[in-house]
Parts: structure tokens; C-alpha cells; sequence
């Protein structure tokens, strides 16, 4: 079954420090992997979109990784800023295929 | 640059009763489709289309439909609301529907609630 599972499902820092999220897929066949980022009320935002000869694409302070060979992504914030409190959810998107396979995101709060 | 607008943004219907969820985009962007997102479930495609006239469902079809008479607006219909299709809707578009590194441009969402 094509399924995107994200972790933690929530999760707390202070305000400066880094964080990692994590994406494991089992999705075939494979084209992207996608991460966005969701305010609260608001729609997804794209932040990087990975090919699976990509392993590190860079946006701002945000970081991915893909290694396609293990199914795994990861999404890096650095020096987080209370505006990088939101959902950031990871999607898969299938070859040959309109399809996309949204994981059910990672809520991220920055404290002061 | 408004890009994918959505209206309205809340709604609240009583069950039985039919509505249109309105989408429109002003990026000429030929692909477009309607999700819905519920409580801890990933985002779940409704309907979708890739280009004026041409419609396709999603995987979660049931009890809505769709229509693409234009470039820039793809309207969404509730049939018949039911108090399972309490929900937050996105609708998003992308720019070639063939193209595999599009990014998909989503509204705000209207919130629906069917009592």
C-alpha cells in the first residue's frame, strides 16, 4: 500500500534552536518527494521538491535530504524562528501519475 | 497576486442541504483539484482536472461534483451534505499537469461544517 508516514507528530523547541523532522515513504512507483509547510488557517506552502537524484536541497534556513534507497527524508530547520510554527507535511508523488501521498504532517511549536 | 482563491471560507449546512465551494486561480495554470483535510489524515484528493473541460475523480469522490468550463475556475458541489463531509477544504492548482516538479498552489481552505 503507497502510504507517507511522518514523525514525531508534534513536537516543541525553543526559539533558535535546530530541528529535524522525519519522512518515510513506501510509495511506487516513485517521481518527487515533496515538503510544505501550513500555517494554522491556511493552505500549504511549497518548500522543496526532490527527484530521486537529489539527496540535499536547501530553501532559506530550511534543509531536505532524500535517500531514495532507504525511503527515508528528512526536513532540517535551522536557527528555528516562532514563525516556523505551523505543519510540515511530506508528500509523495507517483510517477506517470497526477497522484500525490500526503503524510499527516508534523506540528512544530517555537517557544520564546 | 492572488493565485488560488477560494470562497467562501467558513460554511455551515444542515444535512440534505446542497452548496457550491468556489476555486478560482489567476496563474493560468492548467491542472487543478480539490482535497479534503480532516483530523490527523494526510490531505485526501476529491476531484481533479487537467484542463477546461476535462474532469477525472480523486479517492474520495462520493457525494461531490466538479466541473471545468474555464481555464481559472473549478467549482466544487455537495450534493447532498452529510455529517461526514465536515471538513476543511483546499483547492490547489499547478502550472503543467504533465509536469512532474510542478509545485501545487493551494488556497486557504473553507471550513465546512454539516450539522
Amino acid at each position: 500500500k503507497n502510504q507517507v508516514e511522518q514523525s514525531p507528530q508534534s513536537l516543541i523547541i525553543l526559539e533558535g534552536k535546530n530541528c529535524t523532522l522525519q519522512c518515510n515513504y513506501t510509495v511506487s512507483p516513485f517521481s518527487n518527494l515533496r515538503w510544505y509547510k501550513q500555517d494554522t488557517g491556511r493552505g500549504p506552502v511549497s518548500l522543496t521538491i526532490m527527484t530521486f537524484s537529489e539527496n540535499t536541497k536547501s530553501n532559506g534556513r530550511y534543509t531536505a535530504t532524500l535517500d531514495a534507497d532507504t525511503k527515508q527524508s528528512s526536513l532540517h530547520i535551522t536557527a528555528s524562528q516562532l514563525s516556523d510554527s505551523a505543519s510540515y507535511i511530506c508528500v509523495v508523488k507517483m510517477d506517470s501519475s497526477y497522484k500525490l501521498i500526503f503524510g499527516s504532517g508534523t506540528r512544530l511549536l517555537v517557544r520564546p | 497576486n492572488a493565485g488560488v482563491t477560494q470562497t467562501p471560507k467558513f460554511q455551515v449546512l444542515k444535512t440534505g442541504q446542497s452548496m457550491t465551494l468556489q476555486c478560482a486561480q489567476d496563474m493560468n495554470h492548467e491542472y487543478m483539484s480539490w482535497y479534503r483535510q480532516d483530523p490527523g489524515m494526510g490531505l485526501r484528493l476529491i476531484h481533479y482536472s487537467v484542463g477546461a473541460g476535462i474532469t477525472d475523480q480523486g479517492e474520495v469522490p462520493n457525494g461531490y461534483n466538479v466541473s471545468r468550463s474555464t481555464t481559472e475556475d473549478f467549482p466544487l458541489r455537495l450534493l447532498s451534505a452529510a455529517p461526514s463531509q465536515t471538513s476543511v477544504y483546499f483547492c490547489a492548482s499547478s502550472s503543467y499537469a504533465g509536469t512532474e516538479n510542478s509545485p501545487l498552489h493551494f488556497g486557504n481552505g473553507t471550513r465546512l461544517t454539516v450539522t
